[in-house]
């Protein structure tokens, strides 16, 4: 079984700042999707970015960009120019390829907090 | 934006009662998913179906039961509501299978039994 690790809680950043977000995941498949979601106090979660691991580059949303490094099983996500509407939880995701039907498999999430 | 819609977004109710969550989605999705989540916790997976007729239970563990008659609505059922199903209800759809588009999530449900 699929598993995906968030190891920070909560994270805080100061507007127009940069702040990374960590994500390791563990899986015995080769082809597979990873994604950040974004949940804010709205509750409504909303994809953020989403990587496929047969791609090598990493995948870039304007201020959004992941660095995904396959064979650590790493998938961070980097927030540059930070907002106070980035303000949310952020869940990172797995999602199978290989499976018929596969969904998604979320972290536990990550705070963030973005200070004025 | 997602056309997928949770009703009641609030409900507070009483131990023993019967209740059911609702989730309508426009976009034709296959797929649809019910999460619980607890305030500040990770999404747990407790139903999904692939489509009309296919209900599976997720990875936790749930006293609910979800129908899917139709393609574009997935409700979830407590038979008898108790305290331990105090949470937040999330539901989800997506495309089928290889598709990797992002699944969708309406805004939840968030259920107080008292």
């Amino acid at each position: 079984a699929q598993t995906v690790t968030q190891s920070q809680p909560e994270m805080s950043v100061q507007e127009a700042e940069t702040v990374t977000l960590s994500c390791t995941y563990d899986t015995s498949e080769s082809d597979y999707y990873l994604f950040w979601y974004k949940q804010p106090p709205s509750r409504q979660m909303i994809l953020v970015i989403r990587q496929e691991a047969y791609k090598q580059q990493n995948a870039t949303e304007n201020r959004f960009s992941v660095n995904f490094q396959k064979a650590a099983k790493s998938f961070s996500l980097k927030i540059s120019d930070s907002q106070l509407g980035d303000a949310a939880m952020y869940f990172c995701a797995y999602r199978s390829a290989e499976t018929s039907g596969s969904r998604l498999t979320f972290g536990e999430g990550t705070q963030l907090t973005v200070n004025p | 934006e997602a056309d997928i819609y949770q009703t009641p977004r609030y409900l507070v109710i009483g131990t023993g009662k019967k209740i059911t969550l609702e989730c309508s989605q426009t976009m034709g999705h296959d797929k649809m998913y019910w999460y619980q989540q607890d305030p500040g916790m990770e999404l747990h997976l407790i139903h999904y179906s692939y489509g009309v007729n296919s209900t599976e239970k997720g990875d936790l563990s749930s006293e609910s039961t979800v129908s899917r008659i139709r393609t574009e609505h997935f409700p979830l059922t407590l038979e008898s509501a108790r305290p331990s199903h105090t949470s937040q209800y999330l539901c989800a759809s997506s495309e089928y299978y290889r598709d990797p588009t992002e699944a969708f999530f309406g805004q939840g449900t968030r259920l107080t039994v008292v």
